[in-house]
């Protein structure tokens, strides 16, 4: 069965720091992954998304993340994080043979000190 | 972008009540709707896919006659908690395949069985 995983659960850094979260999924066929973002109280959002070509991928508020296939992986990143970054951050994949099923990692929190 | 509207945001009811829960896709036609459910600092869970004019598929674990959910319609879904009890206190979530293969959430709904 496909699954995701997050591996930081808690991570805290101080603004202008760098941000590497890790994703790592496990799927036996094509996959289509995503980054959200949930603000407190707020709905999930898009940050970014792969489908296919350059396995680098810009999102929204100057998030990254990198497709790399050999490892499964799609780690998100951003070089300077800001105080407005605090947010439960959920890794997600699809596949082409699920009927579309979105599966979500456990979720990272991430606190960003001023 | 694509607008999915969910209500009601929270609701209070009594336990062995029921509640539905209203999942609408505003300007673009969802064949396919999910439903999660979000326990507090935990991933979202999926519980089951609203397919338009068929029957949910529900995921392992998911009782079917607990959670009816009906997409009579291409842009409505509705998750009626039956008989809730206590422990079917949580945070709802439907999303809706957008156009562009990406995926809208609804603000969720809220959920406490008292």
């Amino acid at each position: 069965a496909q699954s995701v995983s997050q591996h930081n659960h808690h991570v805290i850094l101080s603004e202008a720091a760098s941000l590497e979260l890790g994703c790592n999924y496990s799927y036996g066929g094509t996959v289509n992954l995503f980054w959200y973002v949930q603000y407190p109280g707020q709905h999930l959002q898009l940050l970014l998304k792969y489908f296919s070509g350059d396995p680098l991928v810009k999102g929204i508020k100057g998030f990254e993340a990198e497709f790399i296939k050999s490892k499964f992986s799609f780690n998100l990143r951003k070089p300077s994080v800001q105080w407005s970054d605090t947010a439960e951050y959920f890794c997600a994949v699809t596949g082409s043979s699920n009927t579309g099923k979105l599966i979500f990692g456990q979720g990272t929190t991430l606190q960003v000190k001023p | 972008g694509a607008v999915v509207s969910q209500h009601p945001s929270w609701v209070i009811c009594k336990s062995g009540t029921s509640v539905k829960i209203e999942c609408r896709s505003l300007d673009f036609q969802a064949t396919t709707m999910f439903w999660y459910r979000q326990f507090p600092k935990q991933s979202l869970m999926l519980m089951a896919t609203s397919n338009e004019g068929s029957k949910a598929t529900y995921e392992q674990g998911v009782e079917k006659d607990k959670f009816l959910i009906n997409h009579a319609s291409l842009t409505l879904s509705t998750l009626t908690v039956t008989s809730a009890h206590p422990e079917d206190s949580s945070f709802y979530i439907c999303s809706a395949r957008d156009i562009g293969d990406g995926y809208t959430f609804g603000s969720g709904t809220r959920l406490t069985v008292v």
